[in-house]
């Protein structure tokens, strides 16, 4: 099993583009999850899925949208890029919304000039 | 919402040493608290964790602490080993409503020198 695969693994952008981080699963998990991780902030949560149908802000949502296409994929898209989004973003899912492990995917590198 | 405060956000220790990485919390009606280890370049995984009705368990050379009434709790790595060098995040959830949300602490980078 692949568990949570990521894509792109990295990706430069200019200020004001758009992009896609996609996010698909195999372990049949319910909930779905979107990370951003900066240096000396720790793991901050952009949004989440808790199932299929249903999307909810983390701590961290502004400049951010997000779609549950289906129970396997959670994409997180960035309308008009912003340096401050410079990052690596993590999805992660887990059995439930109660369930306690998160499995993470290996992480997307963006960068915005 | 949970404040999750981390320390140190660095440690170096001798190979062989025992490393400790303390933690507190702030919603006392936080139940479960995991601790992810991530190596350089790679994705956070989970090494052990516990829950509030547990104060100690171990894992071969890990072990993880939990005072509910002073809302911390800590990583005891003993006998540290070049591969632990990692950087170790600790995590706090509550339960009931809004339980999908683990808040993160801002990770410590151990350093195991050989």
């Amino acid at each position: 099993n692949a568990g949570v695969t990521q894509t792109p693994k990295f990706q430069v952008l200019k200020t004001g583009q758009s992009m896609t981080l996609q996010c698909a699963q195999d372990m049949n998990h319910n909930s779905m999850y979107w990370y951003r991780q900066d240096p000396g902030m720790g793991l901050r949560l952009i949004y989440y899925s808790a199932s299929e149908g249903t999307t909810d802000k983390g701590e961290v949502p502004n400049g951010y949208n997000v779609s549950r296409l289906n129970k396997r994929e959670f994409s997180l898209r960035l309308e008009s890029a912003a340096p401050s989004q410079t990052s690596v973003y993590f999805c992660a899912s887990s059995a439930s919304s109660g369930a306690n492990v998160l499995t993470f995917g290996a992480g997307s590198r963006l960068t915005v000039l | 919402g949970e404040n999750v405060e981390q320390h140190p956000s660095t440690l170096s220790v001798q190979e062989g040493d025992s490393a400790v990485i303390k933690c507190t919390y702030s919603d006392s009606a936080s139940n479960y608290f995991p601790w992810y280890k991530q190596e350089l370049g790679k994705r956070p995984q989970l090494i052990i964790d516990i829950r509030s009705n547990v104060g100690e368990k171990k894992d071969q050379r890990i072990a993880v602490t939990l005072n509910k009434t002073a809302k911390h709790f800590s990583l005891h790595i003993t006998e540290t080993q070049p591969e632990d060098s990692a950087v170790y995040f600790c995590a706090a959830r509550r339960a009931g409503a809004g339980s999908y949300q683990l808040t993160f602490g801002k990770g410590t980078k151990l350093s195991v020198i050989p």
